[in-house]
């Protein structure tokens, strides 16, 4: 069973910091990888895709990037901005045939200004 | 381009009772996925529909059910609700949920309190 992990729970930092998010998976048979954005209280907006034939994307200040035989991920974000505060989630699809996604416990961040 | 619409946007009910949430998919997309997302469990898969079929379900009791109109639209339905149910249900939208490439969209969700 794929068990996904978030590493830190929380971060906080002040403005302008650039900053790194772990994802780690237990099973490397991944379809593809996503990273997602939740304000609190509203639904996830995907930010990044990393297809499993994929080392890294890359998206504005965003960059993701994918170890599958190690079965890790990061997600740096550049410069970072209180408007960025927000809970980062990464979620690992196994299967091309359904949509059932195994999500990370997310981590919450807060960029201070 | 409208976005994927859940209504309503929240919920309180009591034990024992049912409950309907709905589900409007982006235009063109086929795939509709709903989660549950708790504090204590994170985001879990309940089902996908594709095509007014049942593509995949997840881990949850026969109460939990859902279905899907010819028109892409999504109904999910909690029978005989239990205080546990208390959640932000999540509906996601992709074109065909096939594609590795293809991103999962989601709604806004609908945050569900069982009294």
């Amino acid at each position: 069973k794929q068990e996904v992990t978030q590493i830190p729970a929380a971060l906080s930092v002040p403005e302008g910091e650039n900053l790194v998010l772990n994802c780690s998976f237990t099973d490397s048979a991944i379809y593809n990888l996503q990273w997602f954005r939740q304000d609190p209280g509203k639904g996830l907006t995907s930010l990044l895709l990393i297809q499993s034939s994929q080392r890294e994307q890359t998206s504005g200040r965003l960059n993701a990037s994918l170890d599958k035989s190690s079965g890790r991920s990061t997600l740096y974000i550049a410069a970072s901005q209180p408007g960025d505060s927000a809970t980062y989630l990464c979620a690992v699809r196994r299967d091309w045939w359904n949509n059932d996604m195994r999500f990370g416990a997310g981590t919450r961040l807060t960029v201070k200004p | 381009k409208a976005g994927v619409t859940q209504t309503p946007r929240y919920l309180i009910k009591t034990r024992g009772q049912q409950v309907t949430l709905s589900c409007s998919p982006i235009s063109g997309h086929r795939s509709v996925s709903w989660y549950q997302q708790t504090p204590g469990q994170g985001l879990q898969f309940l089902f996908e529909y594709f095509s007014e079929t049942q593509r995949n379900k997840g881990n949850f009791p026969g109460r939990f059910s859902g279905r899907q109109f010819s028109n892409s639209r999504s109904e999910m339905n909690v029978s005989t609700l239990e205080l546990g149910d208390s959640a932000l249900y999540l509906c996601a939208s992709s074109f065909t949920g096939g594609s590795t490439n293809e991103k999962l969209f989601f709604g806004s969700g609908t945050q569900l309190s069982v009294l």
